[in-house]
């Protein structure tokens, strides 16, 4: 099956700067790789997604790339604000299936 | 609903009773999905049902878990003979239709097995 493997687990930034989170993963076969933001108690909600078919999809201050040679996505959030303090999950789907298969997190706070 | 909902939010039990957690997707979506969440990691997907029937089962940690969906709206997710590493958050989520996208979560049932 799929193996997602996330980085860093922890991630402490000062207002306004950039926030870098990365994924890898293990299955050739996966083609859709989503991100997901859980605040503390609250659901998982997708903040954005990339499909194979881009090396990279821009909304706002969030962007995601990836590099499917290499097995890798990142999320890169840009003017880091207070409210971006949460839990942020990569995940993967190989093309057909169902599943999700999920890293293990990246708790990021940000320091006003 | 506006959402996902799950009841009951958080429930503790002694070891070895029974437990059901119950899901009500978003009104339409036809695919729902239940996953684990252990303090610290990941949702961990357990099964998932397109319509009544449970299309991959493969993630159930055994058999004393079970989930039904029949009339393929509301879930529920059986628990028998409770044990205290079944504690953990757990997950209910759903999407319109299979494998084109975001998975719409509710705020989970916690699950305390004393």
């Amino acid at each position: 099956g799929e193996n997602v493997e996330q980085h860093p687990s922890t991630l402490s930034v000062q207002e306004g700067d950039s926030a870098v989170i990365k994924c890898t993963y293990s299955d050739s076969a996966s083609n859709y790789f989503p991100w997901y933001k859980q605040e503390l108690g609250k659901r998982p909600q997708l903040i954005i997604d990339i499909r194979s078919n881009v090396g990279e999809k821009k909304d706002q201050r969030i962007a995601v790339t990836l590099n499917k040679t290499a097995k890798h996505f990142s999320l890169h959030i840009t003017e880091t604000q207070p409210e971006d303090s949460a839990v942020y999950f990569c995940a993967a789907r190989r093309t057909g299936a169902n599943n999700l298969f999920f890293g293990t997190g990246t708790r990021l706070t940000v320091i006003p | 609903g506006a959402g996902v909902s799950q009841t009951p939010s958080n429930k503790v039990t002694e070891k070895g009773k029974y437990v059901e957690l119950r899901c009500d997707p978003i009104s339409g979506h036809t695919a729902l999905y239940w996953y684990r969440q252990s303090l610290g990691q990941g949702p961990e997907f357990l099964i998932y049902f397109q319509g009544t029937g449970a299309a991959d089962d493969s993630g159930l940690p055994n058999d004393r878990f079970f989930a039904v969906r029949p009339e393929g709206s509301v879930s529920t997710l059986k628990i028998q003979r409770t044990e205290r590493g079944d504690s953990a958050v757990y997950l209910c989520a759903s999407s319109p239709q299979t494998g084109t996208g975001e998975l719409f979560f509710g705020e989970g049932s916690r699950l305390t097995v004393l």
